[in-house]
């Protein structure tokens, strides 16, 4: 079973405008990443945040963690047509040096 | 991008024959991984390995063998294909395991009719 489900699972935005995205997960975590693959390609790493931190940055992009509530978001501001893609959520449940990934969201910017 | 290939890009088999495909990497990393991604269930693990010739499974390991006898190269064997295992399979690799980012290779496209 997925230890992270994204939520929602297709999201449709205009150019400019802001993306949030939301993981959720059942089991504690030392980390949790954010990852994005554009169609046809391979996953790209965008942003880690361990189980200490409540809040990172990274350009456009704000992943914050909320352990009590096991759950993560990503917001990607000012969204342009090249954010286009999906993006997947993946934890580390510690114990194997192995990643748990989500199910994804598919975001479409259109112009 | 890291320096990560996969090989065949794409293939087509057949039901029952056997399939190996193969990760290559220039990073000198220690971890790898064996992914497949189906529609609706996200990237799942088959295996990985944290060193030559360490390798244990994951979610979705049966019906597939691992070798690694080399730091750069890791193998992933499907023994004998089934329709079920047409997926897209993606190697990715780490320099220290899960509490870093991992990296990925472009992906294999397998078939099994």
């Amino acid at each position: 079973s997925q230890q992270g489900e994204e939520d929602p699972q297709a999201l449709s935005i205009q150019e400019g405008e802001n993306a949030t995205m939301n993981c959720s997960y059942k089991t504690s975590i030392n980390n949790l990443q954010w990852y994005r693959q554009n169609s046809g390609r391979g996953l790209v790493h965008l942003i880690l945040i361990r189980s200490n931190e409540r809040e990172k940055h990274s350009g456009r992009l704000r992943v914050t963690l909320d352990t009590s509530k096991k759950s993560s978001s990503l917001l990607i501001t000012a969204s342009r047509a090249a954010d286009t893609a999906s993006y997947f959520c993946a934890t580390d449940m510690g114990g194997g040096n192995k990643l748990t990934f989500g199910t994804g969201t598919q975001l479409k910017v259109e112009l | 991008d890291a320096g990560i290939t996969q090989s065949p890009r794409h293939k087509v088999t057949e039901t029952g024959t056997p399939v190996t495909l193969r990760c290559h990497q220039t990073e000198n990393h220690r971890y790898m991984y064996w992914y497949r991604q189906d529609p609706g269930h996200g990237l799942r693990l088959i295996h990985y390995s944290y060193g030559v010739k360490d390798t244990d499974k994951g979610e979705v390991s049966d019906g597939y063998s691992v070798s690694r006898s080399k730091t750069e190269d890791f193998l992933l064997t499907l023994e004998s294909a089934t329709s079920s295992q047409t997926s897209v399979y993606f190697c990715a690799i780490s320099e220290t395991g899960s509490s870093y980012e991992q990296y990925f290779g472009p992906g294999t496209r397998l078939t099994v009719t």
